[in-house]
């Protein structure tokens, strides 16, 4: 079965700070990795995706993870904050039968002026 | 291009009463869903459909909540009656096929917003 742990329900950096939101999956299988954002009051947009091509993916925003198989990890980084970047996270897998994806809990984001 | 449209986007209603939300998906997505999301928590399925076929309800309390998708399109979830404990987002998402090999994006309406009293 597949799980989603992210590390810290809340972090805040101040702006123009590097951005580290931690998302570690269990999957039995190679698995499909996703962040996606959500902003107050609307749904959730993708951020960035990987599909087991380069394992440094870069996405929207400015946003990149980067998949480490041996760690199990696929971290959520931004070298610089903007205070519009202010925003929950969700990270997510589904596995190469693409049947469900799993979300995780979610990690808002506070940016400090 | 339009994207997944949903309504309402709130309601308020009394334990025990009924209600219904509305889901129009992306033109062309065979994948339609239908997820929950608890106020500090990440989305949870309820239901998946492929095409107008159910692939996933594993997670629908099926003696309150009930969903179709009647030719394939939009989509309607039903709660009834409803319970203190339903208070969330409902959200639903559409994405052109199941996510499989191609990892396909999932793309998210703005969500309904359930308020039960």
């Amino acid at each position: 079965a597949q799980s989603v742990t992210q590390l810290g329900s809340h972090v805040s950096v101040s702006e123009g700070a590097l951005v580290l939101l931690r998302c570690n999956y269990s999957s039995s299988v190679p698995p499909y990795l996703f962040w996606y954002v959500q902003y107050p009051n609307q749904g959730l947009q993708l951020l960035l995706k990987y599909t087991s091509a380069a394992t440094l993916v870069k996405g929207i925003n400015g946003f990149e993870a980067e998949f480490k198989k041996s760690e199990t990890s696929f971290h959520l980084t931004k070298p610089s904050a903007h205070m519009s970047d202010a925003a929950e996270y969700f990270c997510a897998v589904s596995d190469a039968g693409g049947f469900k994806t799993i979300f995780g809990a979610g990690t808002r984001l506070f940016v400090k002026a | 291009e339009a994207g997944v449209a949903q309504s309402p986007r709130y309601k308020i209603i009394e334990k025990r009463q009924s209600v219904a939300f509305w889901c129009n998906p992306i033109s062309g997505h065979a994948t339609l869903y239908w997820y929950q999301q608890i106020l500090g928590q990440g989305p949870k399925l309820l239901i998946q459909f492929q095409n107008n076929g159910v692939v996933d309800d594993s997670q629908l309390p099926k003696d309150r909540f009930s969903a179709e998708r009647l030719k394939g399109v939009d989509s309607t979830l039903k709660i009834q009656p409803a319970k203190l404990e339903d208070s969330a987002v409902y959200l639903c998402a559409s994405s052109e096929t199941i996510p499989a090999a191609a990892g396909n994006t999932i793309y998210f309406g703005e969500g309904s917003w359930l308020t039960v009293v």
